[in-house]
């Protein structure tokens, strides 16, 4: 079965600092995708970033960006820059090509120091 | 369009009690997904929706729980016999037939369901 592991609970950064949360999947599927959302409080979940297995270049998106590590199964999202609008609970989640459903992790809550 | 929509956000009910959540998605989707979230936790699949046809459904949505999406629109999902620990958030998400899209899901704000 396909899971996904986030070991942070929760995580502190500096305003303008960077931080990278971390996850982990198991799979046997070749072909799937990961993503990252954001949760902020009392707000419905939004994308942050996606990366396709199949991609050997780590996906970016503006301060966001991933670090895929495909033979080690892990993907860790790095945010820089940090902005006190990130503080949020950040989901990995992960799709395989031969199901429906999107599998998330427990999340791990952000907290942004000012 | 304005998104997702689901009603009503929050409902509190009384154990025993009978609850309809209703979805609505974005015009142009044609998958829709219902997920549930308790506190301090990632959301769980429910089941999922391409058009009219509930093509998948997890062993999570037991005999009291059914879901239609009648005319590929709007969706519903129904909890019968409420017990405490149906108590969580239900999220209904959707997504765009084909393209660099179909797997990246839009989700509604949710509805709260407290059960007494």
């Amino acid at each position: 079965a396909q899971t996904v592991t986030q070991s942070q609970p929760e995580m502190s950064v500096q305003e303008a600092e960077t931080v990278t949360l971390s996850c982990t999947y198991d799979t046997s599927e070749s072909d799937y995708y990961l993503f990252w959302y954001k949760q902020p409080p009392s707000r419905q979940m939004i994308l942050v970033i996606r990366q396709e297995a199949y991609k050997q270049q780590n996906a970016t998106e503006n301060r966001f960006s991933v670090n895929f590590q495909k033979a080690a199964k892990s993907f860790s999202l790095k945010i820089s820059d940090s902005q006190l609008g990130d503080a949020a609970m950040y989901f990995c989640a992960y799709h395989a090509d031969s199901s429906y459903k999107l599998i998330f992790g427990s999340g791990t809550r952000l907290l942004v120091r000012p | 369009d304005t998104g997702v929509s689901q009603d009503p956000r929050h409902k509190i009910t009384k154990r025993g009690q009978n609850v309809t959540f209703r979805c609505d998605p974005i015009s142009e989707h044609n998958r829709l997904y219902w997920y549930r979230q308790t506190l301090g936790q990632g959301p769980e699949f429910l089941t999922y929706f391409q058009n009219e046809a509930q093509l998948e459904k997890s062993r999570l949505l037991s005999d009291r729980f059914s879901a239609e999406r009648p005319k590929g629109s709007f969706s519903t999902l129904e909890i019968q016999r409420t017990e405490q620990g149906d108590s969580a958030m239900y999220l209904c998400a959707s997504s765009p037939p084909t393209g660099y899209g179909a797997n990246v899901l839009t989700f509604g704000a949710g509805s709260r369901l407290t059960v007494l």
